[in-house]
């Protein structure tokens, strides 16, 4: 069984730029949520999806945004980019909202 | 943001010796995770808590729900030079998905 995949793995933005990752979860797995992990912040929730739905938004400013098609396939954006937007953006995706989440290798993003 | 206080920061240890990592909160949590991160990988899960008191193992691992819900220890008995890597502990509150993290254990194991 294929695990979280991530695209890309890093990438390279300017600062002002916008930007979009994708995350395909586990087969059978709804939900899919988002972290950005940084040095100083460590990892910190930005939102999760079930069922094309927002359930839940961390403390991020609406630059930062997202979205859940019907085959559970989530993106990520991110507009007019900061570079402390620079950072590890890591997916995780469960099967229902009762179970714990499996992580993905994560997009490097890194903002010049 | 919430974060959780993982201690300590870092250890550098011998192999074959044990080792032992917390968390704590001023918050109350119902759920709390430790999971490992090896360079350029994501968060792999090592161990789930679910029950306040609850203790845990998985193979050489061991961890334990606090009684209090407001902290968590985990420890690796004869380590070895594959246990290398950054250490977090999780939390997550009722009424929320959403995970806590600590800022993590960084371990080094010298064969």
């Amino acid at each position: 069984k294929a695990g979280v995949t991530q695209t890309p793995r890093y990438l390279i933005k300017t600062r002002g730029q916008q930007v979009t990752l994708s995350c395909s979860p586990i087969s059978g797995h709804r939900s899919v949520s988002w972290y950005q992990q940084t040095p100083g912040q460590g990892l910190q929730f930005l939102f999760e999806y079930f069922s094309e739905t927002q359930r839940n938004k961390g403390n991020f400013p609406g630059r930062f945004s997202g979205r859940q098609f019907s085959n559970s396939r989530s993106e990520m954006n991110v507009s007019t980019l900061e570079l402390g937007d620079s950072a590890l953006y890591l997916c995780a995706s469960r099967s229902s909202l009762n179970t714990e989440a499996f992580f993905g290798q994560g997009t490097r993003l890194t903002v010049v | 943001g919430q974060q959780l206080n993982q201690s300590p920061q870092s250890m550098f240890i011998q192999e074959g010796e044990d080792v032992s990592m917390n968390c704590t909160s001023s918050s109350i949590f119902n759920t709390w995770l430790w999971y490992k991160q090896d360079p350029g990988e994501g968060p792999v899960l090592l161990i789930a808590l679910y029950k306040a008191g609850e203790l845990t193992s998985n193979g050489r691992l061991t961890a334990q729900f606090g009684i209090t819900r407001k902290d968590s220890f985990l420890n690796i008995s004869a380590s070895i030079p594959s246990d290398v890597g950054i250490y977090f502990c999780a939390g997550r509150q009722g009424g929320s998905e959403k995970l806590v993290f600590g800022k993590g254990t960084k371990l080094t194991v010298n064969p």
